[in-house]
């Protein structure tokens, strides 16, 4: 059973980078997309960006400029960094499994998330 | 960029069947998958590749696709149905989600 846990502060304070790690079981890294899709309070969810085969990465056009995506295939982790956060980035985040298939990408299993506030 | 839109809200009495659009040019064109999220959970996969359920999804859940508007079908809803929907589909090499749709089930 594939399953993915996010970790990192909760809170952030504005102008700093806010850094998340992903820890996944059931699956290795050698194939799918771990991406990161966040949640603002009360809206809808937006792609941040994937990575895949460990070096490859695809970024949000929005975000591209402040972030960052790899991957610690030794411990079986993914990361998040983005950086500068404004209380606009205050939102939940969750790591994803993206399948790539007809090349078009799907998420089957979600982390459960994690609330990061940017305040000072 | 791209856009998909979505009601912000659906109500449908038990027993009967629910149809949550996603509009977007020529999204016909594309493959649309959906999500299923109720308060404090996290979004679970319903329908990808415009109709496809994934394992353990019930039945009831079926998918279309043509010209600008894929379409959520959810026969014989049941009250554990009630949530928010988004639909997800992939243009320019961008992952692009509706802004959800909240199902009511009365």
């Amino acid at each position: 059973q594939v399953q993915l846990q996010e970790s990192g502060p909760g809170l952030v304070k504005p102008s700093e980078t806010l850094s998340l790690t992903c820890t996944v079981s059931g699956d290795s890294f050698s194939s799918h997309y771990w991406s990161w899709i966040r949640q603002l309070p009360g809206k809808g969810l937006e792609w941040i960006g994937y990575i895949y085969y460990s070096e490859n990465t695809n970024y949000n056009p929005s975000l591209r400029s402040r972030v960052i995506i790899s991957v610690d295939t030794s411990k079986n982790q993914f990361s998040l960094k983005l950086s500068s956060v404004t209380a606009a980035d205050t939102a939940v985040y969750y790591c994803a499994r993206g399948r790539f298939e007809y090349n078009t990408p799907h998420f089957d299993y979600w982390g459960q998330g994690t609330l990061v506030t940017v305040s000072s | 960029s791209y856009e998909l839109t979505q009601p912000p809200s659906v109500s449908v009495s038990p027993g009967q069947t629910a149809s949550i659009t996603c509009s977007g040019d020529k999204l016909g064109d594309k493959y649309a998958s959906w999500y299923q999220q109720k308060p404090g959970q996290s979004p679970v996969l319903v329908i990808y590749q415009d109709d496809k359920r994934p394992s353990g999804i019930p039945e009831r859940f079926s998918g279309s696709n043509s010209g600008n508007t894929a379409t959520l079908t959810i026969s014989g809803t049941q009250a554990m149905d009630e949530a928010d929907y988004y639909c997800q589909a992939w243009d320019s090499s961008t992952v692009v989600f509706g802004g959800g749709t909240k199902l009511t089930v009365l």
